[in-house]
C-alpha cells in the first residue's frame, strides 16, 4: 500500500500521560499537514510541514503539542500531559502540490 | 461567521435520485476547493476538485461561484454506495494549503 500511513491506529491513555503519533507521507510528497477531527466536525488544521520545515501551526496547537519531521520523510505528532479535551481522531495528509490525501488517523482517548 | 458552512442534513433519498448540496465560504481570497467524502469513522478521500468554470467527474458536477462564494455538488442518479458525508473543503487564503473543512453533509441513500 502506497497511500499514507499512521500508527498506530488507536491509543487510549490515561490523563497526564504523553502520547506519540507517526505518519508516513506518500513518498514523493513533500508537504505534510497534521488535522484533528472530532464527533461530527470536519477535520481542523493543527500543523504543515514543507519538507523538514514547519510553516505553519494553528492556534489550535497548544505548548503541550509538538510536531516534528526530522528528514522530511515521517512525522511524529507529540501529545504531553494529555487531556480529556484532546480526545480526538488525529488525521495526517501529504500533497504534492494543492491536493491532499489523507492517512487513517489515529483515534486517540483520554480517560 | 464561520469560515465554511454547509447544511448538515442528513439527506435521503431513494436509489437513483438527484441530489444537490451547497456549501458557502468567508474568505474571498480562498483559490482551491474541493469536495471530499468521508465514511463513518474512516479518513476523508477527495472526491473532486472544483474549478471556476465547474467540472464534471461521471455522476458528479461541482461548481464554484466566485462573486457569491458558493460551491456546490450535485450527484445524479444516486447509489446506495454513495452514502457518506460530503465535506466542502476550502484552501485557507494566503495559507500554504491548510484546507478548511465544512461539518460535512450527511447522504443516504436508501434502496
Amino acid at each position: 500500500d502506497t497511500g499514507v500511513s499512521q500508527n498506530p491506529r488507536h491509543k487510549i491513555t490515561k490523563r497526564g500521560q504523553n502520547v506519540t503519533f507517526r505518519c508516513d507521507p506518500i513518498s514523493e510528497h513533500n508537504r505534510l499537514y497534521w488535522y484533528r477531527q472530532t464527533l461530527g466536525q470536519g477535520p481542523e488544521f493543527l500543523t504543515y510541514f514543507q519538507n523538514e520545515a514547519q510553516l505553519e501551526k494553528s492556534r489550535l496547537l497548544s505548548d503541550r503539542f509538538s510536531a516534528e519531521r526530522p528528514k522530511g520523510s515521517f512525522s511524529t505528532l507529540e501529545i504531553q500531559r494529555t487531556e480529556q479535551g484532546d480526545s480526538a481522531m488525529y488525521l495526517c495528509a501529504s500533497s504534492p502540490r494543492n491536493e491532499q490525501f489523507f492517512g487513517p488517523g489515529t483515534r486517540l482517548t483520554v480517560l | 461567521r464561520k469560515e465554511v458552512e454547509q447544511d448538515p442534513g442528513p439527506f435521503n433519498v431513494p436509489e437513483g435520485a438527484t441530489v444537490a448540496f451547497n456549501c458557502t465560504y468567508s474568505n474571498s481570497a480562498s483559490q482551491s476547493f474541493f469536495w471530499y467524502r468521508q465514511d463513518c469513522r474512516k479518513e476523508p478521500k477527495l472526491l473532486m476538485s472544483v474549478y471556476s468554470s465547474g467540472n464534471e467527474d461521471g455522476r458528479f458536477t461541482a461548481q464554484l461561484n466566485r462573486a457569491s462564494q458558493y460551491i456546490s455538488l450535485l450527484i445524479r442518479d444516486s447509489k446506495l454506495s454513495d452514502s457518506a458525508t460530503y465535506l466542502c473543503v476550502v484552501e485557507e487564503g494566503g495559507s500554504q494549503g491548510n484546507l478548511i473543512f465544512g461539518k460535512g453533509t450527511k447522504l443516504s441513500v436508501k434502496p
